[in-house]
């Protein structure tokens, strides 16, 4: 069946360092790729999302391009703020089901 | 433009009592409706979705159930809650026939089991 798999957290930066999360996924057929982030206390936002391969998302400075050679989706800032410190949750969806596959979750911690 | 309401934003129950979490979607016809609960510092457990008045899907036998009494309105209910179920409750729509597009999400509810 669909999977998505993240990188464990928590990743831990310093301000303006670049940042990656990783996210791998299983799927058959062309999936939809999306990352949400997830503020604390809050409910979970759309952030970007690709809907074929070599799309590329992108947002508010983040990006993730979709590759289906390495069925990866990760997600790159190129300057991290203390504001981005939050939880970020890549997604997979589409196919024939009404459901969207949710990876684990990686906490991103800035620091100034 | 679409929007999500869920109520209440913070719900504190003792062990046995009745829950009622309610979800409305305004902007939108016959969206897919979902129910989430994430454990404190965990992932996304769904729960229930539907694709339509009165259609319900469960995910997870417990002591929960849902409901969809009306096109855009999504309720979760229970009859006696447990400890266990403390945790956070994230109600989402996503535009009917969809299947690629995201989910959008409400604020949540967060409650805690006495």
């Amino acid at each position: 069946g669909n999977s998505v798999t993240q990188m464990e957290g928590p990743v831990t930066l310093s301000e303006e360092a670049f940042l990656t999360i990783n996210c791998t996924y299983t799927a058959t057929g062309y999936p939809s790729l999306f990352w949400y982030v997830q503020y604390p206390g809050e409910g979970l936002q759309l952030l970007l999302k690709a809907t074929k391969a070599d799309d590329k998302g992108s947002n508010k400075g983040f990006e993730a391009t979709y590759r289906k050679e390495t069925t990866s989706f990760h997600l790159e800032k190129g300057s991290v703020q203390v504001s981005d410190s939050a939880v970020y949750f890549c997604a997979l969806g589409g196919g024939n089901t009404d459901k969207l596959i949710f990876g684990t979750g990686t906490r991103l911690q800035v620091f100034p | 433009s679409q929007t999500i309401h869920q109520w209440p934003a913070t719900l504190v129950q003792p062990v046995g009592s009745p829950l009622s979490l309610e979800c409305t979607v305004e902007g939108t016809s016959n969206p897919n409706l979902y129910w989430y609960r994430q454990a404190a510092g965990r992932g996304l457990q769904l729960l229930f979705y539907s694709v339509g008045i009165g259609q319900i899907s469960s995910e997870v036998p417990q002591n929960l159930s849902a409901s969809r009494p009306q096109d855009r309105q999504f309720i979760l209910s229970s009859k006696k809650l447990l400890l266990s179920d403390s945790g956070f409750y994230l109600c989402a729509w996503r535009s009917e026939g969809g299947a690629g597009q995201p989910q959008h999400f409400g604020d949540g509810t967060r409650l805690s089991i006495l």
